[in-house]
């Protein structure tokens, strides 16, 4: 049974940064993408980029180019976002999820990490 | 761009629920795909394809379209089906793109 496990809530002060943590498990990590997907307070789902873990190559969102980093370490089968230079407007839960390749959707998903922003 | 519509929709169970997703241009129905969120949970996917259920889902859920214009149905309502949908994109460019959400509650 495919299981992804993310990190704790965190609350940071602006111009901080987070990282968000993803344990996966049931599966071969390697043969997946994860992607990281957020949602601000009472809004919609908001897709940041996604990761292919077999060879570590990565693709954003526009918006957040140059602020956000996705990582992964087969040999713990974890996969991390850290993003730069927060501000109140990321204040979101963060989700992790596993890139179907045949579906090119998102099929499994973590709980959910609250990032905080606030001074 | 994916606009859904209705916003809001007000239902009663057994009724039967149709969602709309329009694309600002032709999209390939290969990567669209709908989600459902209750509170305080995560998505879960539904449909993918435009219209291959998800490992699970009941068959109540289906979905249509190409083009444009994209349809999730729920034939008949559960209790358990009162919830936010999703639909979403995959484009090689942009990556992944959702639509706005459509709830869907309880009359």
């Amino acid at each position: 049974q495919v299981h992804l496990v993310q990190s704790g809530g965190e609350v940071k002060k602006p111009g901080a940064s987070v990282k968000v943590s993803c344990k996966a498990s049931g599966y071969t990590f390697s043969h997946y993408g994860i992607a990281w997907v957020r949602q601000a307070p009472g809004q919609g789902l908001e897709w940041m980029g996604w990761i292919l873990p077999y060879n570590g190559k990565t693709d954003f969102a526009e918006n957040l180019q140059g602020r956000v980093t996705m990582t992964t370490d087969t040999s713990t089968n974890t996969a991390s976002m850290e993003l730069r230079s927060l501000t109140s407007d990321d204040t979101a839960v963060y989700y992790c999820a596993r890139v179907d390749p045949m579906a090119v959707a998102f099929d499994s998903w973590g709980q959910g990490t609250l990032v905080t922003v606030s001074s | 761009v994916l606009t859904q519509s209705p916003g809001t929709l007000s239902l009663s169970p057994g009724e039967r629920a149709t969602l709309s997703c329009r694309a600002g241009q032709t999209v390939s129905s290969s990567y669209l795909a709908w989600y459902q969120q209750k509170p305080g949970q995560a998505p879960r996917l539904l449909i993918y394809s435009a219209s291959s259920r998800a490992t699970g889902i009941p068959d109540r859920f289906s979905g249509s379209g190409s083009g444009k214009d994209f349809i999730l149905s729920i034939s008949r309502l559960e209790p358990e089906d009162f919830a936010v949908y999703y639909c979403q994109h995959y484009d090689s460019s942009s990556g992944w793109t959702f639509g706005q959400g459509t709830k869907v509650e309880l009359k």
